[in-house]
């Protein structure tokens, strides 16, 4: 089945350090890639689009300045945390269809639990 | 508005017996999807099961069955014979086929199996 790996999975840094999350899908091609935010015992929140080739799309209230996306390739999508602070601890997954068509499941990566101390 | 509400936010069985995860959701669309999913404490979230809103048919996997009602717009999970793998957060989505495509997720349903 499609497989999407997310590294890593835990990440320690301080206050005030930029992250860097990867998200690859395995053994599909992916021209969009999704990026989510959960807080403990929350929903999955949509933060952001990632579209290959281009601009990835924000969505409301999330700041496109700090939460840098680039999608370089049809199987990599990057999510950087610039300068983050402890309200950025969170647990981040990425996720990405490996058939075409809203209707089609979205493939999760494991996530990355971000502390930031 | 767009919503899914899934309003049991944490169930506990004991192993064995059946427990029925509910889920409502609204909107104003005749078209769209749901979807349930599973996350286990390593954090990936599981596929389980999509329905168009055309195919009221329920359906049935192994322990897992799917009770799909339009006039209640309710999407319900049942496990039967609850293992403890099963212990995990599950999620209701739903998707529109109209403007932005975007999973509308509820806030899940933690379910603990205990032996």
């Amino acid at each position: 089945g499609a497989v999407v790996s997310q590294h890593p999975s835990r990440v320690i840094c301080k206050s005030g350090t930029s992250v860097k999350i990867e998200c690859r899908s395995l053994d599909f091609q992916a021209t969009t890639m999704f990026w989510y935010r959960q807080f403990p015992k929350q929903s999955l929140m949509l933060m952001a689009t990632s579209n290959e080739g281009s601009k990835a799309t924000y969505e409301q209230g999330v700041e496109k300045d700090k939460f840098l996306i680039n999608h370089a390739s049809l199987t990599l999508s990057t999510l950087t945390v610039t300068s983050a602070h402890p309200e950025d601890s969170s647990f981040y997954i990425c996720s990405a269809r490996d058939v075409d068509g809203i209707n089609s499941p979205l493939h999760f990566g494991n996530g990355t639990r971000l502390t930031v101390t | 508005a767009q919503k899914v509400t899934q309003a049991q936010t944490e169930i506990s069985v004991v192993e064995k017996e059946d427990v029925t995860l509910d889920c409502v959701y609204e909107t104003r669309d005749t078209t769209y999807y749901l979807f349930w999913y599973k996350q286990p404490p390593s954090g990936e979230l599981v596929f389980l099961i999509r329905r168009n809103s055309f195919d009221e048919q329920n359906e049935i996997s192994g322990r897992y069955s799917w009770n799909f009602q339009k006039s209640t717009s309710s999407f319900n999970f049942t496990i039967t014979a609850s293992q403890v793998v099963d212990s995990a957060v599950y999620f209701c989505a739903l998707i529109l086929t109209s403007g932005t495509y975007k999973y509308i997720f509820g806030t899940g349903t933690r379910l603990k199996v205990l032996a």
